[in-house]
């Protein structure tokens, strides 16, 4: 089946610092790859959708300048976080679609951030 | 715009019984799919079962059965035989389209325990 990893899988970083999460599809070539953001008890809210070679589609009210995403190539997109505050901290997922036309998604780990 | 509704926060079933989850959307688009994942205390998203706007028949996956019932707008999980490993947290999910990117908008979710 389709495998799609996150590293690192968790990361505490100071206040202020960046951090990046990479995303990536282990056995097929991603098209599209989408990133997440899930508080402590809460649903998933999309934060931004990705396709390779072409900036980023973010949604309303996440900031594209604190949330950097590439989707460089086919297999990988990374999320970085700038200028990281403690309210940043949460739980990041990324999942990847193989086809354009494609209903299915196939979901990283997650990431868990914390920031001190 | 498109919902999702989760009006569970929390179920209880014993193991080796039925249990049913609801989940109940709103959309315009007459070409929706609705997905149903569980997610564990590790945090991965495990998809679960998938149901068409225009399938004739309710999907069924194993143990996981979708009650879809497209006048009332609902499409409810029906875990049969109950075990221990199903207690998580189980979201509902509706693919979203617009630009095309089939998008996916979350549930608040429900937690289940299943009682031995």
């Amino acid at each position: 089946g389709a495998v799609v990893s996150q590293h690192p899988s968790w990361v505490i970083c100071k206040s202020g610092t960046s951090v990046k999460i990479e995303c990536r599809s282990l056995d097929f070539q991603a098209t599209t790859m989408f990133w997440y953001r899930q508080f402590p008890k809460q649903s998933l809210m999309l934060m931004a959708t990705s396709n390779e070679g072409s900036k980023a589609t973010y949604e309303q009210g996440v900031e594209k300048d604190k949330f950097l995403i590439n989707h460089a190539s086919l297999t990988l997109s990374t999320l970085t976080v700038t200028s990281a505050h403690p309210e940043d901290s949460s739980f990041y997922i990324c999942s990847a679609r193989e086809l354009a036309e494609s209903y299915e998604q196939y979901f990283g780990p997650g990431t868990r951030l914390t920031v001190t | 715009a498109q919902k999702i509704t989760q009006t569970q926060p929390g179920m209880f079933v014993q193991e080796k019984e039925a249990v049913t989850l609801d989940c109940t959307y709103d959309t315009s688009d007459p070409s929706y799919g609705l997905f149903w994942y569980k997610q564990p205390s590790s945090g991965e998203m495990i998809f679960l079962i998938y149901q068409g706007s225009y399938d004739q028949q309710n999907a069924t996956e194993g143990r996981y059965s979708l009650n879809f019932q497209k006048a009332r707008k609902s499409a409810n999980l029906v875990i049969s035989a109950s075990q221990l490993g199903d207690s998580a947290m189980y979201f509902c999910a509706m693919r979203d389209r617009p630009g095309g990117y089939n998008k996916l908008i979350f549930g608040a979710g429900t937690r289940l325990a299943v009682h031995p």
